[in-house]
């Protein structure tokens, strides 16, 4: 299947401070990329959907100043949680997909918040 | 989307074969079935996907009912490794709004034992 890659894995953070977290499709052009989060034993929820050099597309209830995704090239799209705090702790995973493959995931990655 | 129904857990002897259904009875003509599988703690993996026809991979094998309410996953020889919650997941089609979501549920966790 296609590689999807996260970075970093993992990532403690102070309150108050933001953290960016990197996605990349390595062998595939995404023209779609996704940002789901999944809290401790819950599935995982949609945040929000970009399309290469357009906006993001928001889920209701996701603040999008908070939440900044850029997807400036069809191998990368950025996360950036901003003034972050523990109630952001959780576990972000991005998707990628083209128009001729299916939808894969990235490794995800641990955010912690203290 | 179609919402989907799936069995909270199962328990799969290894070696065994798995059958994990799923009923997706508001499912509409042009929406696919999509199963993924997430081991814990890391991103979601993709195993196989069908519109009408059965499908069979290297991974597994997918069989839908003749009316579309409902499939099941077949993993043919259950391993130890294959310990995951596994999702059922139903996706619009090809030019509605909702085409490229994948909007996950709570999922079957399947346990395989020795």
């Amino acid at each position: 299947g296609a590689v999807v890659s996260q970075h970093p894995s993992r990532v403690i953070c102070k309150s108050g401070t933001s953290v960016k977290i990197e996605c990349r499709s390595l062998d595939f052009q995404a023209t779609t990329m996704f940002w789901y989060r999944q809290f401790p034993k819950q599935s995982l929820m949609l945040m929000a959907t970009s399309n290469e050099g357009s906006k993001a597309t928001y889920e209701q209830g996701v603040e999008k100043d908070k939440f900044l995704i850029n997807h400036a090239s069809l191998t990368l799209s950025t996360l950036t949680v901003t003034s972050a705090h523990p109630e952001d702790s959780s576990f972000y995973i991005c998707s990628a997909r083209s128009r001729a493959r299916e939808q894969y995931f990235g490794p995800g990655t641990r955010l912690t918040v203290t | 989307d179609a919402k989907t129904t799936q069995p909270t857990s199962m328990d799969c002897a290894e070696g065994r074969a798995a059958n994990l259904p799923c009923n997706h009875s508001t499912i509409s003509g042009n929406e696919y079935v999509y199963w993924y599988r997430q081991i814990h703690s890391q991103g979601p993996q993709y195993i196989i996907h069908g519109l009408k026809n059965n499908e069979t991979n290297e991974m597994a094998s997918l069989i839908i009912t003749e009316d579309r309410k409902s499939s099941t996953l077949i993993l043919p020889h259950a391993t130890l490794r294959d310990t995951a919650v596994y999702y059922c997941i139903v996706r619009g089609n090809a030019g509605g709004t909702s085409y490229g979501k994948l909007t996950f549920g709570q999922g079957t966790i399947l346990t395989v034992h020795p």
